[in-house]
């Protein structure tokens, strides 16, 4: 299994709250996603970087900021949660020429 | 934009019956098509991928698809299914941007496989 560490890996919070998500690789892989997954919607984009400091919007990116301040840690945040982003995370890596995602297993979060 | 629509939202067969999971997908550009598979309280791993070459790609696990490029389709199949097989499966379209592979997946099929 590919060296993905998500935490946490199950949090409750309130609505108005910051919260961040953490991935965390030892792959030394170049590119990291953070998707959500939501029932009939599959996994949809939210953010991803390309680089240290290097970082796009996705498909779903309102609500959600991150940063990538070294290779092994991509932050993901919500800077005031509401309860449509009750979700569970999935962070992925990649490397540069290889056309396959490596999954981590997932944040479940509950926002009340 | 690039979608990709699963047919089916849930799917049940008796073991060892073969199975079909169905995917379209709608891209103006040349495609990348991809199956991955999420076992109960897992992250995904990939199944199967085209890339360009035979139409007919195989997998992991005895799965199989078959890119259809005038029925936009890539359908997922397995001559006889187990219990292990028991899981959702998402089919996905890729996009490149800056060397990063930008997955567009599919809403996902709910396999149930019954003794």
């Amino acid at each position: 299994d590919a060296g993905i560490t998500q935490s946490p890996r199950h949090k409750v919070t309130e609505t108005g709250t910051p919260v961040t998500l953490r991935c965390h690789q030892t792959e030394n892989h170049r590119y990291m996603y953070w998707y959500r997954q939501d029932p009939g919607h599959g996994l949809r984009l939210i953010h991803y970087s390309y680089g240290v400091k290097d970082t796009d919007k996705g498909e779903v990116s309102d609500g959600y900021s991150v940063s990538r301040s070294k290779t092994e840690d991509f932050l993901l945040t919500l800077e005031s949660a509401t309860s449509s982003q009750t979700s569970v995370y999935f962070c992925a890596i990649s490397e540069r020429g290889s056309e396959k995602l490596f999954f981590g297993s997932g944040t479940q979060l509950s926002v009340l | 934009a690039q979608s990709v629509t699963q047919l089916d939202s849930q799917v049940p067969v008796f073991e060892e019956a073969p199975v079909e999971l169905r995917c379209n997908y709608s891209s103006s550009v040349s495609v990348y098509l991809f199956w991955y598979v999420q076992y109960p309280n897992q992250g995904l791993q990939l199944l199967l991928k085209y890339l360009s070459g035979s139409t007919l790609v195989k997998g992991i696990n005895g799965f199989e698809a078959e890119f259809n490029k005038s029925q936009t389709s890539f359908h997922l199949r397995k001559p006889s299914v187990h219990i292990s097989d028991t899981a959702e499966y998402f089919c996905a379209v890729s996009d490149f941007v800056q060397g990063a592979q930008k997955l567009v997946f599919g809403q996902g099929t709910r396999l149930t496989i019954n003794p």
